[in-house]
């Protein structure tokens, strides 16, 4: 099976600016979960989607948001982009949609906020 | 914010020798894992511990889990240079409402000089 696929892989933007990250999840896979990492917080969640819902968020802005399709693919979005939105933006692939499920990760969309 | 620490933060070894990492985590949880993260790239599952097992291993690695003390670690036998990464362990929250969201700890890197 092809792994998790994160587009673009990399990305410059301005302050104000908004950007929308994909990600397709492994064939099959009905869940996806999105992470921002940075030096100083760390690898931190964002939120959850499974079969298009969005069951769990984490303490974000809501600057920051998501969607997933029927085919299970996700975007996740971000407006109004300030600088400490740099970050690498990282999703992750949940086979089953249970909480106690092993998440694959995907190769990262490294945002920078200029 | 983190689930909790991991001890050392960084750590330098020669090939061969043996490398251990401590996690410490602070609720109740359902599963530990821990991952590899190679230079800012995307995360890679090593291995899954359930919350009523108290050793696993999987090849070259031993994990521990002794949910009194809230604490696991990882043990890489005979590293070898290709090991040389950030190394994690994640937490979901028991009770199986935490969709999707696992907490990290801050991460070890480890050194593994040829």
């Amino acid at each position: 099976k092809a792994g998790v696929t994160q587009t673009p892989r990399y990305l410059i933007k301005t302050r104000g600016q908004q950007v929308t990250l994909s990600c397709s999840p492994i064939s099959g896979h009905r869940s996806v979960s999105w992470y921002q990492q940075t030096p100083g917080q760390g690898l931190q969640f964002l939120f959850e989607y499974f079969s298009e819902t969005q069951r769990n968020k984490g303490n974000f802005p809501g600057r920051f948001s998501g969607r997933q399709f029927s085919n299970s693919r996700s975007e996740m979005n971000v407006s109004t982009l300030e600088l400490g939105d740099s970050a690498l933006y990282l999703c992750a692939s949940i086979p089953g949609g249970r909480s106690t499920d092993t998440q694959y990760f995907g190769p990262g969309t490294r945002l920078t906020v200029l | 914010s983190q689930q909790g620490e991991e001890d050392p933060q960084a750590l330098s070894i020669q090939e061969g020798e043996n490398a251990t990492m401590n996690c410490s985590y602070k609720t109740s949880i359902n599963n530990l894992q821990w991952y590899r993260q190679n230079s800012g790239r995307g995360l890679v599952h090593l291995i899954l511990i359930r919350s009523n097992e108290r050793e696993k291993h999987s090849g070259r690695l031993r994990v521990t889990l002794d949910t009194s003390k809230k604490s696991s670690s990882l043990l890489i036998t005979a590293s070898r240079a290709a090991d040389t990464a950030s190394y994690f362990c994640a937490t979901d929250g028991a009770g199986g409402t935490s969709y999707g969201k696992l907490t990290f700890g801050q991460g070890t890197i480890l050194t593994v000089h040829p």
